[in-house]
This record gives C-alpha cells, sequence and structure tokens, in this order.
C-alpha cells in the first residue's frame, strides 16, 4: 500500500503562534485529505486536496502531487487546535491510507 | 441529519464472546467505510461498501470479522470470538463525493 509519512509526529505551540505539518506519501494519489482528531476521539474533515492550495479561515493546506507532498498550515493557533492531525489518502482503489498524525497542543 | 451515527459508544465484553456495532450513514451517502484505530496510531481500513456491495477488504478483517450493509443503508460490523487484540476504536465513516466523514466510534475493551 501507499505510505504515508506525517511530521513533526508532535509539536506544542504558545497560543497565537503559526506552524506547518507536512504529510510525504510513496505514490500517486487520486484523493488527499487533511482531518483534526479532537481530544474526544472526533475525527473531523479539514480538506479535501489532492492537489492545488485551499484555504479556510485560519486553516490553510497545499499539495504538491507531483512531489508527493501536502503541507497544512495552522496561523495564530488556538488552544482548540489541539488534536492530533492526520493526512489521509487512496491512490486507485478506494482504500484510505493514514498517517501516524501529528499530535498538536497549544497552549495559553 | 445530524451526521454519522454509531451505536454503541463503548463496549466491554470478555474475551471469547461475539459484538456487533452498528453504524447509521448520513442518509444519502452512497459509500460507507470502516475502519480500526490503536492508540497512537492512524485508522487503518477495514472494509467498504458502495450503496449494499462490499467492495473492498481489508487484510486485517480476518475471519471473525463481518460486515453488512445490508439495504445500503446502515452498516453492522460483527467480531465473532473476540480476542485480546481486537480491543480498539472501531471508526464508520460515509461519504456521497470524495470527502469522508466520521462518526465519534466505537471503543471496543476486551477483558
Amino acid at each position: 500500500g501507499i505510505q504515508v509519512e506525517q511530521s513533526p509526529p508532535d509539536l506544542i505551540l504558545q497560543e497565537g503562534a503559526n506552524s506547518t505539518l507536512r504529510c510525504n506519501f510513496s505514490d500517486s494519489v487520486n484523493n488527499l485529505q487533511w482531518f483534526h482528531q479532537n481530544p474526544w476521539g472526533q475525527l473531523i474533515n479539514l480538506f479535501y486536496i489532492p492537489s492545488g492550495t485551499k484555504q479556510n479561515g485560519r486553516l490553510s493546506a497545499t499539495t504538491v502531487a507531483t512531489e508527493r507532498y501536502s503541507l497544512l498550515y495552522i496561523s495564530s493557533s488556538q488552544t482548540t487546535d489541539s488534536g492530533v492531525y492526520f493526512c489521509a489518502l487512496s491512490g486507485t482503489g478506494n482504500q484510505f491510507y493514514f498517517g501516524t498524525g501529528t499530535s498538536l497542543t497549544v497552549i495559553p | 441529519d445530524t451526521g454519522v451515527s454509531q451505536d454503541p459508544r463503548h463496549k466491554i465484553t470478555k474475551r471469547g464472546q461475539n459484538v456487533t456495532f452498528r453504524c447509521d450513514p448520513i442518509s444519502e451517502h452512497n459509500r460507507l467505510y470502516w475502519y480500526r484505530q490503536t492508540l497512537g496510531q492512524g485508522p487503518e481500513f477495514l472494509t467498504y461498501f458502495q450503496n449494499e456491495a462490499q467492495l473492498e477488504k481489508s487484510r486485517l478483517l480476518s475471519d471473525r470479522f463481518s460486515a453488512e450493509r445490508p439495504k445500503g443503508s446502515f452498516s453492522t460490523l460483527e467480531i465473532q470470538r473476540t480476542e485480546q487484540g481486537d480491543s480498539a476504536m472501531y471508526l464508520c465513516a460515509s461519504s456521497l463525493n470524495d470527502r469522508g466523514t466520521f462518526g465519534s466510534g466505537t471503543r471496543l475493551t476486551v477483558v
């Protein structure tokens, strides 16, 4: 299957700081999504972004499919941004492969 | 529509017992997925339905696991003869296009 690597594994930020999370993948993909898993375990879909750049409020994401990576930018971080961020992607099939995530803690 | 619902939220069972979980997807979503997540890991794909047809199954889905989606709406995941290694969060997701919506999961503990 497709290998998915996320970095950094852990990140601690002061509230208001910016951060960049990275997702590298081993093969071409048809579908790439970013998810936030809150401390209660709920996975929230942030972006569907197999290529290009999208923005939603303080969050934005960029995928460079030809170079097999995606970035998630969080600006002006808030304590509610804490949790684990996953990228998930699929190739030719319907199976999604998740990375091991980036655990983000935002401290006030 | 309140999103993807999973029932129960928590299940504690003795080793060797059978358990069944239910997932109610968003009503217009034709695609339904089951995943398993253990502590510190990302979700792992188990199986995929398009309408009532089970189109993909992971090698993780041993013969003790069976999933159904009989009318193309809700789905059930059954684990027979549970083992301690089955302890995990079982997540269901549904989609109409390419964006998945996840339920809150069923946390299974096998004692």
